[in-house]
């Protein structure tokens, strides 16, 4: 069965830190992962989306990891500010003939940034 | 830049009763998706649509739900007789020929 599981559930940080979190997935055909910022009442917005073929991917101070092999990933936050206090989810796809994608959503770690 | 926009924002209705959830996919797009969020929970893709017609659907879309391209710029989501448990956040989204989605910023449903 094609699952996402992310860790942790929830986090709280100071303002400044950095955090890490964390996901694993058992999707097939697997043809990317993806990490999305959703803010409460939101629709998601995507970070970074890694092939099979990429490791790792930045954006800003976002760092996405992927580890095809044990099908694992994480998200890196670094210097977080309160505006990064969001749901994070990580977002398997599979890639289906026909060109279509069918994205399998983790719950999210909901991150809180305080002051 | 291009997005997604999806009407209305927030829909009430009587449990039985008939909505219709609209999205305007970005432009050139070909490929387009619902998916809903009850609250607290995942995300869940719910239908996939291209060429006007479904490529794949989720268990969770039954004989209740059905989509529809009805003019070559909205898609809709129409939910035939509304139950309590289909009270959730109701995502679109579509992308061109590249894997890509992008996502409106959902309609909230409540079933009373």
């Amino acid at each position: 069965k094609n699952q996402v599981e992310q860790s942790p559930q929830s986090l709280i940080i100071l303002e400044g830190k950095n955090c890490t979190l964390q996901c694993n997935y058992t999707v097939s055909p697997f043809s990317n992962l993806r990490w999305y910022k959703q803010d409460t009442g939101r629709g998601p917005v995507s970070l970074t989306i890694m092939t099979f073929s990429e490791n790792t991917k930045s954006n800003g101070r976002y760092t996405a990891t992927l580890d095809a092999d044990t099908k694992q990933s994480s998200l890196h936050i670094t210097a977080s500010q309160l505006s990064d206090s969001a749901s994070y989810i990580c977002v398997v796809s599979a890639r289906f003939s026909g060109g279509y994608n069918k994205l399998i959503f983790g719950a999210g770690t909901r991150l809180a940034v305080h002051p | 830049e291009p997005e997604v926009t999806q009407t209305p924002s927030h829909q009430v209705t009587q449990m039985g009763q008939e909505v219709i959830l609209r999205c305007v996919p970005i432009s050139n797009h070909l490929y387009f998706y619902w998916y809903r969020q009850i609250l607290g929970q995942k995300v869940e893709f719910l239908v996939s649509f291209y060429n006007n017609e479904i490529s794949e659907k989720s268990e969770i879309f039954d004989d209740q739900f059905s989509v529809e391209r009805p003019d070559g710029s909205n898609f809709t989501l129409k939910i035939r007789s509304t139950k309590l448990e289909d009270s959730a956040m109701y995502f679109c989204a579509s992308s061109p020929l590249s894997y890509e989605q992008y996502f409106g910023p959902g309609t909230r449903l409540t079933v009373t």
